[in-house]
């Protein structure tokens, strides 16, 4: 079992606050490193599938970073918007064609 | 846009009884997943499909657990004799190769009382 770390376990800001969350893995065994959002009720919403070491991947205000040698990635978001609000899910696809999940970060905007 | 469906959305059976959870993947998707989230704690693995057959299964998934892609749309989760601790959400994937985005259903509530 693979050990995917996310912190910080929630967090809250204000409206039009920037905000990134990171993601922590074992460097080794890796295939890739997914981000996803995940709103209540709704299913996982796939963000980023980031593969190469130092890729950085944009979509809208959100973005996110990957460093394999060390074992991190980052997700930022820009400018946060009530409907931001998530828990936002890091995965890494490693050996035996499974996901191990971090705990996921919880961000409340707050209008 | 293609989406992973679910069925049902609740289950609520007795401990003992056997579950059947129903998941229709995306149609030209190959790699088919099951997943568990037990209320408050992590996205668990349970298994992995592909060319019908398990690839990969975690501890979890015991003796009790099975999986089927009966008619090679639908892709089956069968527990043959609930116990109250399989109480969880139950998330079925599917991703087109072994590396790209996975795309989720909605889930699956299985209360067991």
């Amino acid at each position: 079992i693979l050990n995917v770390e996310q912190s910080p376990q929630s967090l809250h800001v204000q409206e039009g606050d920037s905000t990134n969350f990171t993601c922590s893995f074992p460097s080794s065994n890796f295939y890739a490193l997914h981000w996803y959002r995940w709103e209540t009720a709704k299913s996982p919403e796939a963000l980023f599938v980031m593969t190469l070491n130092g890729d950085e991947k944009k979509k809208g205000r959100i973005s996110a970073t990957l460093n394999t040698k060390e074992g991190y990635s980052y997700l930022y978001i820009k400018g946060s918007q009530p409907e931001d609000s998530a828990t936002y899910l890091c995965a890494l696809y490693a050996t035996g064609n499974q996901f191990y999940f971090g705990t996921g970060t919880s961000l409340t905007v707050i209008p | 846009e293609p989406e992973v469906t679910q069925t049902p959305s609740h289950q609520v059976t007795q401990m003992g009884q056997e579950v059947i959870l129903r998941c229709v993947p995306i149609s030209n998707h190959l790699y088919f997943y099951w997943y568990r989230q037990i209320l408050g704690q992590k996205v668990e693995f349970l298994v992995s499909f592909y060319n019908n057959e398990i690839s990969e299964k975690s501890e979890i998934f015991d003796d009790q657990f099975s999986v089927e892609r009966p008619d090679g749309s639908n892709f089956t989760l069968k527990i043959r004799s609930t116990k109250l601790e399989d109480s969880a959400m139950y998330f079925c994937a599917s991703t087109r190769t072994m590396n790209t985005e996975a795309f989720f259903g909605q889930g699956t509530r299985l209360t067991v009382v």
